[in-house]
């Protein structure tokens, strides 16, 4: 079955190190999303791409970047990290062919910042 | 400009009761609206989708939405709630014309006493 999976889904780090969240979706889609969920904030977009070689900034996308080499990945690195960026990240993906794509999810990666 | 408003935070039911979970929008031309549901520390998961197609959705689990147009409302109702249907909700909106942006509630934790 096609999957999107994140990895590490646990990391602790210290402020200042840069970190790098893993995804790797098999469902061949264009789209790919990265969220990040905190309390009080539901989620918020950070990065999309719609295709290889295509990033685009969210609404919370400061001290992130990605990068697009393939369609099956899209990897999201914090190059600095900071206390501020200690939260839930999710990535998904959904297709372009058609007007009633859904979101499908990753698990998660919770990052810890001290 | 979408908006989506999920109206309560927090709904507490009794095992065996309905579940109702509500969600306006606002939207400038015909959308593709999504409910997902995030058990704790899990992805989201969809449950339902409405694409222009008949008003009533039925989902996974027993659980319904209306896409109601002259209320721009999609509310999430269950007939009898599960001890496994606790989770947080979320309700989701993706533009018909642009269905690569999506756009999403703050969520409701639904709380299912015995």
């Amino acid at each position: 079955d096609a999957e999107i999976t994140q990895s590490p889904r646990h990391k602790i780090t210290e402020t200042g190190r840069q970190v790098t969240l893993a995804c790797h979706q098999t469902w061949n889609h264009n789209n790919m999303f990265w969220y990040r969920q905190d309390l009080g904030h539901g989620l918020r977009l950070i990065h999309y791409s719609y295709g290889v070689q295509d990033t685009n900034k969210g609404e919370v996308s400061d001290g992130y970047s990605v990068s697009r080499s393939n369609t099956e990945d899209l990897p999201l690195t914090l190059e600095s990290a900071a206390s501020s960026q200690t939260s839930v990240y999710f990535c998904a993906s959904s297709t372009s062919t058609e007007n009633t794509g859904e979101l499908f999810f990753g698990e998660g990666s919770r990052l810890t910042v001290l | 400009a979408q908006s989506v408003t999920q109206l309560d935070s927090h709904v507490s039911v009794s095992e065996g009761t309905p579940v109702l979970l509500r969600c306006n929008y606002s939207s400038s031309y015909s959308p593709s609206l999504f409910w997902y549901v995030q058990h704790p520390n899990k992805g989201l998961q969809l449950l339902l989708k409405y694409t222009s197609a008949a008003t009533l959705v039925k989902g996974i689990n027993g659980f319904e939405a209306e896409f109601k147009k002259s209320e721009t409302s999609f509310h999430l109702t269950k007939p009898s709630a599960h001890m496994s249907d606790a989770a947080e909700y979320f309700c989701v909106v993706s533009e018909a014309y642009n269905f690569n942006k999506f756009y999403f509630g703050s969520g409701t934790k639904l709380n299912v006493k015995p």
